[in-house]
């Protein structure tokens, strides 16, 4: 069974930094694209970042140079490390996965909450 | 990057109807075209992929058109677990969602 499961989110200061665990079973991340989708309290879904198969990495315009995409193909993880962060990076994070590069996700983790507040 | 826009935000409407909801793209998308399905609290769940293809488990009553620009999801005969906000996903370059619509049963 595909399974996704997220965790590290929690409360940090404005300028503080978190990093987030996207743990992957029943398929291989190196063999999929993998991506961080986040959906701020009550609003809609943005896409945050990929990493392909190859390992090509990409950002959204908000979070490029403060974010970092990264894998552990020996744990089977991927993960979020998330620097500078600001209030609206406030969120519910997903990790969601693709099989191919038009990234249809068809499977997601139940996600984890960050919240950057003082 | 490219802008992909719903209407209407929200919607309500009877169990047995019929309910359509469309999705324009800022550029051609081709059928790099998706569809989700989030209740609240939880997850998104892929309905339909390449703008018309049903995804495994998704019952018929879901179905999708449309090519280039313009798109549309259509449920032919709404049920009350259909309750849910609904959001088109283009897959033609790095992924952006639509704003969402939300479903509401009368």
């Amino acid at each position: 069974e595909v399974q996704l499961v997220e965790s590290g989110g929690g409360l940090i200061q404005p300028g503080g930094f978190l990093r987030l665990s996207c743990a992957a079973s029943g398929f291989t991340v190196s063999g999929n694209y993998i991506s961080w989708v986040r959906q701020a309290p009550g609003k809609g879904l943005e896409w945050v970042s990929i990493i392909y198969s190859g390992g090509d990495t990409f950002y959204a315009d908000s979070v490029q140079g403060r974010f970092t995409i990264s894998r552990d193909n020996s744990k089977n993880t991927v993960y979020l490390q998330m620097d500078s962060l600001r209030a609206e990076d406030t969120a519910v994070y997903f990790c969601a996965r693709a099989p191919t590069i038009t990234t249809n996700f068809d499977s997601w983790g139940q996600g984890t909450l960050v919240t950057v507040s003082s | 990057d490219i802008q992909m826009t719903q209407s209407p935000s929200s919607l309500s409407a009877s169990v047995g109807d019929g309910v359509t909801i469309t999705c324009r793209a800022s550029q051609s998308i081709s059928s790099y075209l998706n569809w989700y399905q989030q209740k609240p609290g939880k997850a998104p769940k892929l309905l339909i992929y390449a703008a018309s293809s049903l995804q495994s488990g998704v019952p018929s009553r879901f179905s999708g058109s449309g090519s280039g620009t313009d798109f549309t999801l259509t449920i032919s005969s709404l049920q009350p677990e259909d309750l849910a906000t609904y959001y088109c996903q283009q897959a033609y370059s790095h992924p952006t969602f639509g704003g969402g619509t939300k479903v509401e049963i009368k």
